[in-house]
């Protein structure tokens, strides 16, 4: 596609359920990252993907987070055991390689009850 | 550590009226300065990268400047579709940290 895809859009999930983001990034793109975002504040990193490889994953806020990115493409973010500070906006970003621009998704919005 | 503060966090300006915003940062060694808009509901959208001191660049009523503390984004004679959530991300040079380090935005509101 011409642009990064996000599915799902919009989740509601019960607190404690498991829940899966998926990323689609533009076609050719190696670097992949996932943030963060809660409202009012600035995207916050959480993982990098150079293809398959998960280079850095500093920004993960704990061992519920987990992240693959398994033939170098699609990249799905998995959150088990959801919690209501997990609630905020999931934003998936690719670029051609480091260092390059980074284009964003529009996001997949996560809330937690 | 890298940080990015940007200012005002909000501002409304008339139709028209031209003003700046501002990104101050630290980082050891910048590869780059990144701004980004934000619309409601939506992901960041690219606006401009800058790379040295002194550089700048432009588009329609958009021009972004850096120096080696801090950026600019000067809008001139805005419109109601300036309206947005426009922010800043530093890029270190160290090529272990591929991330980008976000500023928490200022808000734009242009009144007709």
């Amino acid at each position: 596609g011409a642009g990064v895809s996000q599915s799902p859009r919009y989740k509601v999930a019960k607190r404690g359920q498991d829940v899966a983001l998926r990323c689609d990034p533009i076609s050719g793109h190696v670097s992949l990252f996932w943030y963060q975002q809660a409202l009012g504040q600035g995207p916050e990193f959480l993982t990098y993907f150079q293809n398959e490889a998960q280079l850095d994953k500093s920004g993960l806020p704990s061992d519920r987070f987990f992240a693959e990115r398994p033939e170098g493409s699609v990249s799905t973010l998995k959150i088990q055991r959801t919690q209501q500070e997990d609630s905020a906006v999931y934003l998936c970003a690719s670029s051609l390689e480091a260092g390059n621009t980074i284009y964003f998704g529009e996001g997949s919005w996560l809330t937690v009850v | 550590e890298d940080q990015v503060t940007q200012s005002p966090e909000a501002l409304r300006l008339q139709e028209g009226e031209s003003s700046s915003l501002n990104c101050s940062y630290t980082v050891s060694g910048l590869r780059g300065l990144f701004w980004y808009r934000q619309d409601p509901g939506k992901g960041p959208e690219f606006l401009f990268t800058l790379y040295s001191a002194g550089e700048e660049k432009e588009k329609e009523r958009l021009k972004a400047t850096l120096t080696k503390k801090e950026s600019f984004l000067h809008i001139t004679a805005p419109k109601p579709e300036d309206s947005a959530t426009y922010l800043c991300a530093v890029l270190p040079m160290d090529t272990g940290r591929r991330a980008l380090t976000f500023g928490s935005g200022t808000r734009l509101q242009v009144q007709p």
